[in-house]
């Protein structure tokens, strides 16, 4: 059964400092996903990776593929306040129909 | 906004009765999954329906079924109701012909509490 793993599962900083959250999962896939949960609210698709060595970046954040590794990061750049939520990475078993196993999250809070 | 609607917000049921939860996707989306996720965890794969038929599956008893509906509309049906099955309800849509999806748009949820 495919384990998805995230850490940190917790991760505090400061404003203006990087961070990467890693993504570890146990079979072979190149479909990734990374999605932003605010508390209380539903999830925001983030990136979709769809192959090995695919890099996706929206504003401060960055979003890595490696397929052998079986591994995923979520690089963030000078980060902001509003960057404070839950970020899960999610996998794609390919089944022949979507499955998409989450990671347990990882709640990031940046402190001003 | 995704175009993805969820009824009702938020439900209260006791232990041992039947609920049903509604999604509505945008047209053209005949694609729908529902996930469960439990307070501090991540989302759980509860089924897919494609072209209104079950293409997959979760970890999830025969107790836990779904509908979906030629308008873009889905049920999930979840009989004899236990405590364990509070939690966020979440239903996800993505467009056509696409069995891997690039993107799933997700509605914003139903948050059920069993006593």
């Amino acid at each position: 059964e495919l384990k998805v793993e995230q850490n940190p599962l917790f991760l505090s900083m400061q404003e203006g400092k990087n961070y990467t959250i890693y993504c570890n999962y146990s079979t072979t896939s190149d479909r990734l996903y990374w999605y932003r949960q605010d508390p209380g609210k539903s999830l925001e698709s983030l990136f979709v990776l769809l192959s090995n060595g695919a890099v996706k970046q929206e504003g401060r954040l960055m979003a890595s593929l490696d397929t052998k590794a079986r591994l995923s990061t979520l690089h963030i750049t000078a980060a902001v306040h509003d960057l404070s939520a839950t970020y899960f990475c999610a996998v794609d078993a390919m089944r022949g129909y979507q499955k998409v196993t989450f990671g347990t999250g990882t709640k990031l809070q940046v402190i001003p | 906004e995704t175009g993805v609607t969820q009824s009702p917000t938020h439900l209260i049921k006791t232990r041992g009765q039947q609920v049903t939860l509604r999604c509505s996707s945008q047209s053209g989306h005949n694609t729908v999954s529902w996930y469960q996720q439990a307070l501090g965890q991540g989302p759980q794969f509860i089924f897919q329906y494609y072209r209104e038929e079950e293409n997959g599956r979760g970890n999830f008893p025969p107790r836990f079924s779904g509908l979906q509906f030629p308008n873009y509309s889905s049920e999930l049906n979840v009989n004899a109701l236990e405590l364990d099955d509070s939690a966020l309800y979440l239903c996800a849509s993505s467009l056509p012909g696409q069995m891997y999806q690039e993107t799933q748009y997700f509605g914003p949820g139903t948050r059920l509490l069993v006593l």
